[in-house]
């Protein structure tokens, strides 16, 4: 039973078309997160939700959305796609434990994006 | 200055030598020290977290911290060609401790 699970695994579209990616998690975490893998592999963080609640929003045109309709559930939708959009996306969750300070990162297997 | 700076290699190694990744960092705030593996066209997994100055062991694995240095490293002894993968050094940063910061990674290409 996959942890963490995203939908689609890959996505090819237009520039200029509007696309979703969806991503649930079954490990009970309360913090669910976007980051994006570009060509040469630096994995950047987009967004991060706790509980529902936007805490992290990076430097991340707004033609990109997030919504969390409940904490197992982040999803990323993107308006009028550009070349540059192409990467891999990751949603990831953690769970911050009582008395620990580390927040070990659990990512799904990633949304390749391709935009033509 | 980059937040999280890894030597981006390749790093290559022969079967059952010392591989040693490096990694700094720039925030002195920052309280927890983590290592990622990734596979070619794969996700990365977490295999070592470090939150104390010291040494931390895990198998064939070390995690080496020094905050003093802002300096954060990862030895794999007796390395295996199945070790071969790309290592994301990562710092966690920020209220709340929700914001993770990673490094380019460095490849790591072991001979058999």
């Amino acid at each position: 039973d996959t942890a963490v699970s995203q939908t689609p695994k890959y996505l090819v579209t237009q520039m200029g078309n509007d696309k979703s990616i969806k991503c649930e998690q079954n490990l009970g975490h309360d913090t669910m997160y976007w980051y994006k893998q570009d060509s040469k592999k630096f994995l950047k963080i987009m967004f991060s939700y706790n509980n529902k609640e936007l805490i992290i929003n990076e430097t991340v045109p707004n033609r990109f959305s997030p919504k969390s309709p409940d904490k197992a559930h982040l999803n990323l939708h993107i308006n009028s796609l550009e070349l540059g959009d192409s990467a891999v996306y990751f949603c990831a969750s953690s769970q911050k434990v009582l008395g620990q300070k580390n927040e070990k990162l659990f990512f799904g297997s990633g949304t390749q994006l391709s935009v033509l | 200055q980059k937040e999280v700076e890894q030597n981006s290699g390749p790093l290559s190694v022969p079967e059952g030598a010392i591989a040693s990744l490096n990694c700094t960092y720039s925030d002195r705030g920052s309280q927890s020290f983590f290592w990622y593996r990734q596979y070619s066209g794969k996700s990365p997994e977490l295999i070592m977290f470090i939150y104390s100055n010291g040494d931390k062991e895990d198998g064939r694995f070390t995690a080496q911290l020094n905050k003093a240095s802002q300096y954060v490293s990862l030895l794999i002894r007796d390395s295996q060609p199945s070790d071969s993968a790309t290592y994301l050094c990562a710092v966690n940063m920020g209220t709340g401790g929700f914001k993770t910061i990673f490094g380019a990674g460095t490849r790591l290409f072991v001979k058999a």
